[in-house]
């Protein structure tokens, strides 16, 4: 079984709609993230789990806001979702005890705002 | 800020040449660096990490360097196969921002028959 899963793997909502993507993992990691990839862009960091009382805002937090709802949960939610949130996303885990600690990624969330 | 700049791609090449992806970062501290590969439909896995300069971290017959004096972490295998054919991203996590990855574009290695 995969250690970091995310669902829905493909979604295809419209402009306005509010969306919930969420992510799981079994691996016991402290920290979560949340990523999207666009086309020659690489990832950009949209939020940031230290512990299940620590959020933060990435790099492009606009339009996003997430919930840890415990250490194995993460969930990226678009409240008014709009055409250019079509992307790729990701979510990560890591320890945070380890040095130069490893980030786990899942397989994706392909998004689609019509 | 911390920025990592990588060769753009695609990079096409035949079976068993030698591949080299350029990587080069700006940070103001000490950072972890790192090569994540995306095979097609996949999510990013680590291929190979540096900690420290002067590490030299190595996987599935890929090598970087960590490279102090120049801010480089180049990635090269001798002889690549097929299966090498994905998105390479090259990144760096540093301590002071709480260890969140900063990443390259990514490369697109195309490797043929």
């Amino acid at each position: 079984d995969a250690d970091v899963t995310q669902t829905p793997r493909n979604r295809i909502t419209k402009t306005g709609k509010r969306i919930m993507l969420e992510c799981s993992q079994t691996k016991g990691h402290d920290r979560m993230y949340w990523y999207r990839q666009d086309p020659g862009l690489g990832l950009q960091l949209i939020y940031y789990s230290f512990d299940v009382k620590d959020i933060n805002k990435g790099e492009i937090s606009d339009g996003y806001s997430v919930s840890r709802q415990a250490q194995a949960k993460f969930s990226l939610s678009l409240e008014s979702a709009i055409p250019n949130q079509t992307a790729l996303y990701f979510c990560a885990t890591s320890d945070s005890q380890t040095r130069g600690e490893t980030q786990y990624f899942g397989p994706g969330t392909r998004l689609l705002v019509l | 800020g911390d920025s990592v700049t990588q060769m753009e791609g695609p990079v096409t090449l035949s079976e068993e040449a030698f591949l080299t992806i350029n990587c080069t970062y700006t940070a103001t501290g000490y950072p972890s660096l790192f090569w994540y590969v995306q095979y097609p439909g996949e999510g990013l896995q680590l291929l190979l990490k540096a900690t420290k300069a002067d590490d030299k971290g190595s996987n599935k017959g890929f090598e970087a360097t960590y490279r102090k004096e120049t801010t480089s972490f180049h990635l090269e295998k001798g002889s690549v196969q097929v299966s090498d054919s994905a998105v390479y991203f090259c990144a760096l996590s540093e301590g002071a921002a709480g260890n969140k990855l900063t990443f390259g574009g990514g490369t697109r290695v195309l490797v043929k028959p």
